[in-house]
Formats: structure tokens, sequence, C-alpha cells
């Protein structure tokens, strides 16, 4: 059974960073790419950024890009974002996404998402 | 960067009705979209990918078509369980955008 699992979420005031990890259970985790998907409260669901199955290639919206780090660590099964200088406007649960496809395949959608993790940036 | 643009952003139905989602593209994206299906509290569940195929486990009431520019989502005979948000994502590196969400109501 596929279990995505976030944490790492929390209160953090403006300019600090955080880093969320995403522990992944149930499926070859080195196979698969992985996206980082947010949602501010009320709001619809925002792409972060997308890392390949062996880490290689990772792509970023331009809302954080410079500011977070998409990685995985394949010994771990593990997922993380790391996000700096973090802003008002990144308040969201996140959520972490596998690629259903394997290796490179990214055009079958995500097919297992976690329950995501609230991320508040507040002084 | 593609942009996707879905319509209606609201649409209110009641239970049996046929209902139709828009989604729009800034540009050509053959047909790496996906729909999914969100709730409240919830994370987002696939619905379509490919633009058509049906996710496993998905009722065949779901439907998907377009290609190109513009695709649709269609369920036909809405059940109590359908009413939610549901989103259209641009499944083509580099970016992989989604809509702006089209929140389905009962009538």
């Amino acid at each position: 059974q596929v279990q995505l699992v976030e944490s790492g979420g929390g209160v953090v005031q403006p300019g600090r960073s955080l880093r969320l990890s995403c522990a992944a259970a149930g499926y070859t985790f080195t196979s698969h790419g992985m996206h980082w998907v947010r949602q501010a409260p009320g709001k619809g669901l925002e792409w972060v950024a997308v890392i390949s199955y062996d880490g290689s290639n990772t792509y970023y919206a331009d809302s954080v890009k410079g500011r977070f780090t998409i990685s995985r660590d394949n010994s771990k099964n593990t997922l993380y974002l790391q996000m700096n200088s973090l802003r008002a406007e990144d308040t969201a649960v996140y959520y972490c996404a596998k690629n259903q496809g394997g290796w490179d395949v990214t055009t079958s959608g995500s097919d297992y998402w976690g329950q995501g993790t609230l991320v508040t940036v507040s002084s | 960067d593609i942009r996707l643009t879905q319509s209606p952003s609201f649409l209110s139905a009641s239970v049996g009705d046929r209902v139709t989602i828009t989604c729009r593209a800034s540009q050509g994206i053959s047909n790496y979209l996906a729909w999914y299906q969100q709730k409240p509290g919830k994370a987002p569940k696939l619905l379509i990918y490919a633009a058509s195929t049906l996710q496993g486990g998905v009722p065949s009431r779901f439907s998907g078509s377009g290609s190109g520019t513009e695709f649709i989502l269609t369920i036909s005979g809405l059940q109590p369980e359908d009413f939610a948000t549901y989103y259209c994502q641009h499944l083509n590196s580099p970016i992989y955008s989604f809509g702006q969400g089209t929140k389905l109501e009962i009538k």
C-alpha cells in the first residue's frame, strides 16, 4: 500500500527557513519522479517543484525559483523541500505527490498524494 | 509558461445531471493533461490523464476529451459524491501548472 507522509510544517517568521520531508513507502521510490504542490488557504492548487526519479533533474515554479530546493534521498525513501527566504504568500498546505509513470515519465499524472503539511509564514 | 484557464469557475447542478468543465491552454500541449477531483480538507485525486485515459478505479461516468489547447471533463449522471472542486494540470515538463479550479455545487 502506497503511503506518502509529509512532515516539517509549522509557523515560521518571514525571511526564515523551513525544510519539509515526505516519507514514501509501499512502492519502489527510486523509480518515480516526485512533485511538491501547495494550496494556500481557500485557494487553488499551485505546482511548486518536481524532481526526477534519480534526482538529476529539477524544475521549479517561478514563484519559488531561487528560494526553494527540492531534493531526495533514495536510500531513505524520502523527498525534501528546503524553503528559504519565506514570505507570507508561501503560507499553504504543502503536498508531496508521486508520478504514476516510472523513470522520467511525467505524463501519467500524480496517482498518490500525501495528506499535506501546513506552513504558516507570519511574524 | 503555459497557462491553463478553466471554465466555469463555479457550476451548480443537480444529481443526475450531465456537466462539462473546459480547460484551455495558452499554447498547444498535445494530450499532456490530467484532471483531478478535490474535496474539502483532502488531497487531490487523479481522475484522468493523457486527456482521456480514465484512471483505474474511477467511475466510468467521468470522461475526458480534447487535444492541443482545449480539453473537456464530462461527468454523466452526477452522483452526490461528485460535488467537489476539479482541476486540470499540464503534464509535460518543465512546468506542471494547474488551472484555477471549478467548484461543482449542488443546486
